[in-house]
């Protein structure tokens, strides 16, 4: 099993639309959770950071599920702006510094 | 954003020479990484610095070889590449784990790679 797995995609909704993510990880050892979205040929960027309680910025909801092992990300009345990869990532702090797991990324495209 | 800077944006280079890539951070972190990004593939993680020391090396081959100065400064010096090598590299920085706070890594823009 893949220490992070994503549906790759890709979305493509029209504006407006509501569209959600899910996420799984392996590691039950797992301490921090994030969503970061990634332009063509951009650095990652941080989106959120997913709390236990689930959180809410804006349009975005990240909820975490730590029983399943499950993170979505929930956009509502979706831009064009959004359209980019929405990597889910994974801080296992274990050891010493810890160090993010990457998903592949869900592409996602909003169409006019 | 200038809060992580990267140099060069764009680098190509032969397998035989030797060259450095250059990371800054303007952030106040302690902990700096360096991650390789190829095309379809998850960023894999290829060092980790924290109060410059090394703490983190994730079996990469010695042609890759990372030097902290300090807290602010990352480097990662590269020699007798290959081709598979070609790939974006990217630096990024947060606080390190013991100093608890929030430790989201933030990114430079990258190096674009291509070996030749």
């Amino acid at each position: 099993r893949k220490e992070v797995e994503q549906d790759p995609g890709p979305f493509n909704v029209p504006e407006g639309a509501t569209v959600a993510f899910n996420c799984t990880y392996s590691n039950s050892a797992s301490q921090s959770f994030f969503w970061y979205r990634q332009d063509c040929r951009k650095e990652p960027k941080l989106l959120m950071s997913v709390y236990s309680s689930g959180n809410e910025d804006g349009r975005f909801t990240a909820q975490l599920n730590r029983a399943s092992q499950y993170i979505s990300l929930l956009i509502r009345d979706s831009k064009l702006s959004d359209s980019a990869t929405y990597l889910c990532v994974v801080n296992q702090n274990g050891g010493s510094q810890g160090n993010l797991i990457f998903g592949k990324g869900t592409k996602l495209s909003v169409k006019p | 954003e200038t809060g992580v800077t990267q140099t060069p944006r764009h680098l190509v280079m032969g397998m035989t020479n030797k060259k450095s890539l250059k990371c800054e951070q303007h952030l106040g972190h302690n902990a700096m990484y360096w991650y390789k990004q190829s095309a379809k593939k998850p960023l894999e993680l290829m060092f980790v610095y924290s109060l410059e020391e090394r703490v983190e090396n994730n079996s990469v081959p010695s042609r890759f070889s990372p030097e902290c100065p300090n807290s602010s400064h990352l480097f990662l010096h590269l020699h007798t590449l290959q081709p598979e090598d070609s790939a974006l590299y990217l630096c990024a920085s947060s606080h390190a784990r013991w100093a608890g706070g929030p430790n989201e890594q933030y990114f430079g823009p990258g190096t674009r790679l291509t070996v030749t």
